[in-house]
């Protein structure tokens, strides 16, 4: 069973600056769940992707998007970087929405300077 | 809104000593809770869950018990060993719109175990 994956595992961005993370779900599962993790605190939900549609949205402005493909990988989207977007991003998949466990992936590592 | 309060870390402790990690939660309804483990410069696992109350939930010596009456679910291990290092983070699962499940993070508590 292949866990979950994430892409690239750091990358170093400019502020005004457009970046795309991808993520691979782990087999069998069909949704997928983006989370940012700021040094020091716990993630923050960013939002959901099932069956290729955004299931559900935290409190994250539009410049944030993503893109579920139907092998259930997906991309997370940012546009106009921020220097506060500095963050972890933690790609967690499960299987269907409402499922209660979600496994995460390493996480990508995004510096914006 | 659903909302997680984890024990102010970091903590400290020698190999063997017993561990005690609060959290308590703020949620409508009846959400499921968890424990996750996020060792250095790797993503989060999951440690244990517990999806109703008064469940226990067990894992490589690690217990919660969902105590519904002082809503907690607070992470305890009896003797604790150096590999046990990592941060600590309690959530809870909180239904959106659609049917989505999110999770709803504390601050996450770090622990360092001495030999």
């Amino acid at each position: 069973e292949t866990g979950v994956t994430q892409s690239p595992t750091h990358l170093i961005k400019t502020r005004g600056q457009q970046v795309t993370l991808r993520c691979s779900s782990q087999s069998g599962h069909n949704t997928v769940s983006w989370y940012q993790q700021a040094l020091g605190q716990g993630p923050q939900f960013i939002f959901q992707y099932y069956r290729e549609e955004e299931n559900g949205r935290g409190n994250f402005p539009p410049r944030f998007s993503g893109l579920q493909f139907p092998n259930y990988s997906s991309e997370l989207n940012v546009n106009a970087l921020e220097l506060d977007d500095s963050a972890l991003y933690l790609c967690a998949s499960s299987w269907r929405a409402g499922a209660y466990e979600q496994y995460f992936g390493p996480g990508t590592r995004l510096t914006v300077t | 809104g659903n909302s997680v309060t984890q024990m102010e870390g970091p903590v400290t402790l020698s190999e063997e000593a017993f561990l005690t990690i609060n959290c308590t939660y703020t949620a409508t309804g009846y959400p499921s809770l968890f424990w996750y483990v996020q060792y250095p410069g790797e993503g989060l696992q999951l440690l244990l869950k517990a999806t109703k109350a008064d469940d226990k939930g067990s894992n490589k010596g690690f217990e919660a018990t969902y105590r519904k009456e002082t809503t907690s679910f607070h992470l305890e291990k009896g003797s604790v060993q150096v590999s046990d290092s990592a941060v600590y983070f309690c959530a809870l699962s909180d239904q959106g719109q659609g049917g989505s499940e999110k999770l709803v993070f504390g601050k996450g508590t770090k622990l360092t175990v001495n030999p």
